[in-house]
């Protein structure tokens, strides 16, 4: 099915581990981001790329770096990981169409840090 | 600073009455406003939209109303359904385009059969 596919679904990792969340998309949209969710939080963007070869930071980007591999995908790595990085991390991809800002997200990954 | 506020954690309906979600904001800014529904162990998925040019839209079941003087939009559901039952954020953002969307921290909707 078209979409927005992430790789793994849960991950449990221990504090200064490493490891990089898969986020990949097959609708040929130029946008993605990285979008970690909280209890009493919402979602909050951590990472965005406008277009292939370019990445910005949004509101909480501090822990993480991300690439945009080619148009289909972009990654986000924690380097060192830290228990309050444990969260719901979802990858968006937008298309620039008038209804909802096209915006179609992924099915998330459960990151737990201990 | 939370710029997207919805009060109301949690909320409980009758199936076959009317929900009605509500969200704050504080950003003048902000020009474009969207509802999304998320279930468990998934995405969320786009549910309706609203431009600050106008002040309701609707969508079969779904109305989105907002009042710009009191920086304030809500969503009703009209008749209720057991599938209805989701979490509920509401979001902001301007500039049409812009790509930074503010997520409010959500309503949970049960609905009773």
């Amino acid at each position: 099915n078209a979409g927005v596919t992430q790789t793994p679904k849960f991950q449990v990792l221990k504090t200064g581990q490493s490891m990089t969340l898969q986020c990949a998309q097959d609708m040929n949209h130029n946008s993605m981001y990285w979008y970690r969710q909280d209890p009493g939080m919402g979602l909050r963007l951590i990472y965005y790329s406008a277009s292939e070869g370019t990445t910005d930071k949004g509101e909480v980007p501090n822990g993480y770096n991300v690439s945009r591999l080619n148009k289909r995908e972009f990654s986000l790595r924690l380097e060192s990981a830290a228990p309050s990085q444990t969260s719901v991390y979802f990858c968006a991809s937008r298309a620039y169409t008038g209804t909802g800002l096209g915006y179609t997200f992924g099915s998330g990954t459960r990151l737990t840090v201990v | 600073d939370q710029q997207v506020k919805q009060n109301s954690p949690s909320l409980s309906v009758q199936e076959g009455r009317i929900s009605i979600l509500n969200c704050d904001y504080t950003n003048s800014m902000f020009d474009y406003f969207l509802w999304y529904k998320k279930y468990p162990a998934e995405g969320p998925t786009f549910l309706i939209s609203i431009s600050s040019i106008k002040d309701k839209n609707e969508d079969g079941r779904f109305t989105v109303f907002l009042n710009k003087s009191a920086k304030h939009l809500s969503l009703h559901i009209v008749p209720s359904q057991p599938g209805d039952s989701a979490v509920y954020f509401c979001a902001a953002t301007f500039n049409f385009g812009n790509e930074k969307l503010t997520f409010g921290t959500g309503t949970r909707l049960t609905i009773i059969p």
